[in-house]
């Protein structure tokens, strides 16, 4: 089945820096790649995806990349703030469908 | 738009109680549900999946009779833990989607489950 790994697990940056969080997959059929959200107990929220057949997607400060070739996409977020300080979980269908295999989360602080 | 509702929020009961837990697409028909289990600090574990008026599909390691899980209709999945343990607790996170291939999923609010 498909597997997602997710680097690096934690993430510090000073406020107004970039942040960039890789993402690895292995099923070459995925086509479908999320990212989402989520506060301390909280539900988690999309905030960007991306589909196989485009290579980029930007909504305002964030943005995703992906290069099917290598099997990677990443989440990029620009001009960071307190708020975006969160846990991140990239994920990528599985088998083509709509069931979704997650990446184990990345924490990103940013620091004031 | 794409509003889920998860109710309960939170569950403390004893142990070898059922807890039926609900999951309702507020504003869009849900053909797709998922049901995830997340301990702390760690990633979503997909549980099942139900599509509505069939029965659900559960991942490699998840007991159905354990866990059961009703699609009845195109709004409301839910998910019953027959005869909880201790060891069942933990948050539970239903999401849906749409109609169509490749959907997002709308995740609710989640429900912490505590069996003492």
């Amino acid at each position: 089945g498909e597997n997602v790994e997710q680097h690096p697990s934690t993430l510090s940056v000073q406020e107004g820096d970039s942040a960039v969080i890789k993402c690895t997959y292995s099923d070459s059929a995925s086509n479908y790649f999320p990212w989402y959200k989520q506060e301390l107990g909280k539900r988690p929220q999309l905030i960007i995806d991306i589909r196989s057949n485009v290579g980029e997607k930007k909504d305002q400060r964030i943005a995703v990349t992906l290069n099917k070739t290598a099997k990677h996409f990443s989440l990029h977020i620009t001009e960071t703030q307190p708020e975006d300080s969160a846990v991140y979980f990239c994920a990528a269908n599985a088998y083509g469908n709509n069931r979704l295999a997650f990446g184990k989360g990345n924490q990103v602080v940013v620091i004031p | 738009g794409a509003v889920v509702s998860q109710h309960p929020s939170w569950v403390i009961c004893k142990s070898g109680t059922s807890v039926k837990i609900e999951c309702r697409s507020l504003d869009f028909q849900a053909t797709t549900m998922f049901w995830y289990r997340q301990f702390p600090k760690q990633s979503l574990m997909l549980m099942a999946t139900s599509n509505e008026g069939s029965k659900a599909t559960y991942e490699q390691g998840v007991e159905k009779d354990k866990f059961l899980i009703n699609h009845a209709s195109l709004t409301l999945s839910t998910l019953t833990v027959t005869s909880a343990h201790p060891e069942d607790s933990s948050f539970y996170i239903c999401s849906a989607t749409g109609p169509g291939g490749n959907q997002p999923q709308h995740f609710g609010d989640g429900t912490r489950l505590s069996i003492l």
